[in-house]
């Protein structure tokens, strides 16, 4: 366990739909990252929260939205689905900007179907 | 957006062989990072550099910061069965997040 607490674990939609994604930081981080991991792309970064607010932004769809909230966990929404958008989203915490890496948690699987 | 290169894409290697696999970048970066994923996990870091030229163990592993701060390797001795995975390299151009490589998928055969 590392600490990272992602739910759900697994996610099946249609096209068109929203869904929200959770995440609970490791104990103590205040930095939450969200990144994508498609089949052959890596893990491509999205968005990242310190503290509640926003600090950087990747190739986040304007379709897609985060926020952190005053109990530092964060949820990522992801609207207006389409099949492309099928993948592992994996969120990760650090206690400042990661300077000594991250820890990731087990990830959501999301299938648009 | 930033690129790393990761290779190779995959490996497939005998039990007690030793894995070479490195990562180069058309940027400059202050740290370079290691990760495993295994299946149906997220990625675990392994080894973090934070200085050019800088060479780190973890047991079998051992990773160097490049001298041209645009590279890095690691290089597992002595594979086992659980040493398979995927392995990402990752980089910080600055005080920005982490960019990740494509990863390179690790297979031992016994």
């Amino acid at each position: 366990d590392s600490g990272v607490t992602q739910t759900p674990k697994h996610l099946i939609t249609a096209t068109g739909q929203r869904v929200t994604l959770r995440c609970s930081p490791r104990s103590g981080d205040l930095s939450v990252y969200w990144y994508q991991q498609s089949l052959d792309q890596g893990l491509q970064f999205l968005i990242q929260y310190y503290n509640g607010e926003e600090r950087a932004k990747g190739n986040i769809l304007e379709r897609f939205s985060a926020q952190q909230f005053p109990d530092l966990h964060s949820e990522l929404n992801l609207s207006s689905l389409e099949l492309g958008d099928s993948a592992l989203y994996f969120c990760a915490s650090s206690v400042g900007q990661g300077s000594y890496g991250y820890t990731f948690g087990s990830g959501t699987r999301l299938t648009v179907v | 957006g930033q690129q790393l290169n990761q290779s190779p894409q995959s490996m497939f290697i005998q039990e007690g062989e030793d894995v070479s696999m490195n990562c180069t970048s058309s940027s400059i970066f202050n740290t370079w990072l290691w990760y495993k994923q295994d299946p149906g996990e997220g990625p675990v870091l392994l080894i973090a550099l934070y200085k050019a030229g800088e060479l780190t163990s973890n047991g079998r592993l051992t990773a160097q910061f490049g001298i041209t701060r645009k590279d890095s390797f690691l290089n597992i001795s002595a594979s086992i069965p659980s040493d398979v995975g995927i392995y990402f390299c990752a980089g910080r151009p600055g005080n920005t997040p982490l960019v990740f490589g494509k990863g390179t998928r690790l297979s031992v055969i016994a």
